[in-house]
């Protein structure tokens, strides 16, 4: 099975910062990676499909890069909106999400 | 709008079953595949089972197998979750999730990217003496 490792597991950051996540796969997936945020007593939403698309209504203001192993979920600048715990979920073999990253509040 | 609400969970005993549902609309269900992941409290995601839009094929995480049972009905725009022999570590939340997939072409033919791009508000299942 492939695993899924994020990092950092969580971060504190304040509005209008530069936000990177890494998630790395136990073996090359080529860009078959995904990324999605939830918000407490919520069901995630997707941001991220195929690496680095956008998914529709998604502000612009998120992006995602990598492929093979190492890749990153990075927020431009974080508004109050995105506090929150993202998810990176790779779908090269089945379908395994890495541990999570919450995102706080400074 | 597009809408998946699951129901059907609740409290049951070690070794009991449950059998969740999930009604979709807005959109064609039996043109995807759906999927069931769980979120035990305070934890990640996990990905539960699969099945395919006319549901002949199905999947499951080697911690189900033989023990839960995934099933549509098209008909009815429905997907269903057998869950049997219910152990303490099976309580979680439990969503209901459409995954399309995006098609690209390249110089070495097609390649099929799935992502779950709708979510239901999940339906609650806990196992407890």
């Amino acid at each position: 099975d492939i695993q899924m490792t994020q990092s950092p597991s969580s971060l504190s950051a304040s509005l209008g910062d530069r936000v990177t996540i890494t998630c790395r796969a136990s073996q090359n997936i080529n860009n078959y990676l995904n990324w999605y945020q939830q918000k407490p007593g919520k069901a995630p939403d997707l941001l991220i499909y195929a690496a680095s698309r956008l998914q529709s209504g998604v502000p612009s203001r998120f992006s995602g890069s990598g492929s093979g192993t190492d890749f990153t979920l990075t927020i431009s600048s974080l508004q109050r909106e995105d506090f929150a715990t993202y998810y990176c979920q790779q779908s090269y073999s089945a379908l395994t999400f890495g541990g999570g990253t919450k995102v706080e509040i400074k | 709008e597009v809408q998946l609400v699951e129901s059907g969970g609740g409290l049951v005993q070690p070794g009991g079953s449950l059998r969740l549902s999930c009604a979709a609309s807005g959109f064609t269900f039996s043109s995807y595949w759906m999927h069931w992941v769980r979120q035990a409290p305070g934890k990640g995601l996990v990905w539960v089972s699969r099945i395919d839009s006319d549901g002949s094929r199905t999947s499951y995480a080697d911690f189900v197998k033989g023990r839960f049972t995934i099933s549509r009905d098209n008909a009815k725009n429905t997907l269903f979750l057998q869950m049997n022999s219910l152990r303490a570590e099976d309580t979680a939340m439990y969503y209901c999730v459409r995954v399309p997939y995006y098609s690209d072409r390249s110089a070495y033919g097609y390649s099929f990217y799935y992502y779950m791009d709708v979510w239901g508000r999940g339906t609650t299942v806990t196992v407890s003496s």
